[in-house]
């Protein structure tokens, strides 16, 4: 079973701080790992993707990847209350896409 | 166009009426998927569609019958379904099955009385 987790949260961090995000994965062979956004009641949006060891950085966000440690992270610079959100983290390798239960955020004013 | 369309936005059902769920893109992807999320969960793969053919199924019960018309469409038919098949159900679409970018419709909530 190849298995995502994440921590469910709610993560609070005040407007203008770092929010980081942890994602692990099971399954050594995966290839592909994406970030998506969540607003409660709307469909999950990519806002992230990461395929080699290192950092990857788009505007307020860094996605992190650690393939020996089987880690994945997001971190959110500059936080504002609109990205309050429950954070999907996704990992794919020869089997369709397996998301984890999501982590969600509040930005607090 | 980078949308995946999706109708209609929300639909209530009887457990005994026949429904359909559709959805659309113009992107030229040529995989699409079903996806059902409940409350707080992650979204659950139901089917996925490749070059219009069926690849896979995720033991999804009966009462759930996909259709992909064209390499555009694709579709959820919906027969007695139960109160706890209630959900956001979500399609989306990739370049192709082992491209890795989904891209999301915005949903149907779906509500079974």
């Amino acid at each position: 079973q190849k298995e995502v987790e994440q921590n469910s949260g709610p993560l609070s961090v005040p407007e203008g701080a770092i929010a980081s995000l942890n994602c692990t994965y099971s399954d050594r062979g995966s290839q592909s790992f994406f970030w998506y956004r969540q607003y409660s009641g709307k469909s999950p949006e990519l806002i992230m993707f990461i395929y080699s060891n290192g950092d990857k950085e788009d505007g307020r966000f860094t996605a992190q990847l650690n393939k020996a440690s089987q880690y994945v992270s997001l971190l959110i610079r500059d936080s504002q209350p609109s990205d309050s959100a429950t954070y999907l983290c996704a990992v794919k390798g020869n089997t369709p896409l397996v998301f984890g239960k999501g982590t969600r955020l509040s930005v607090i004013a | 166009d980078t949308e995946v369309t999706q109708t209609p936005k929300h639909l209530v059902m009887g457990m005994t009426n026949k429904k359909s769920l559709k959805c659309e893109q113009h992107m030229g992807h040529r995989a699409m998927y079903w996806y059902k999320q409940k409350a707080k969960k992650p979204p659950e793969l139901m089917f996925v569609y490749s070059y219009e053919k069926l690849s896979i199924n995720e033991s999804v019960p009966s009462r759930f019958s996909p259709e992909c018309p064209n390499s555009s469409l694709l579709n959820l038919h919906l027969h007695a379904l139960q109160p706890e098949d209630s959900a956001l159900y979500l399609c989306a679409s990739s370049r192709g099955q082992g491209a890795e970018k989904l891209f999301f419709g915005s949903g149907t909530q779906l509500s079974v009385l």
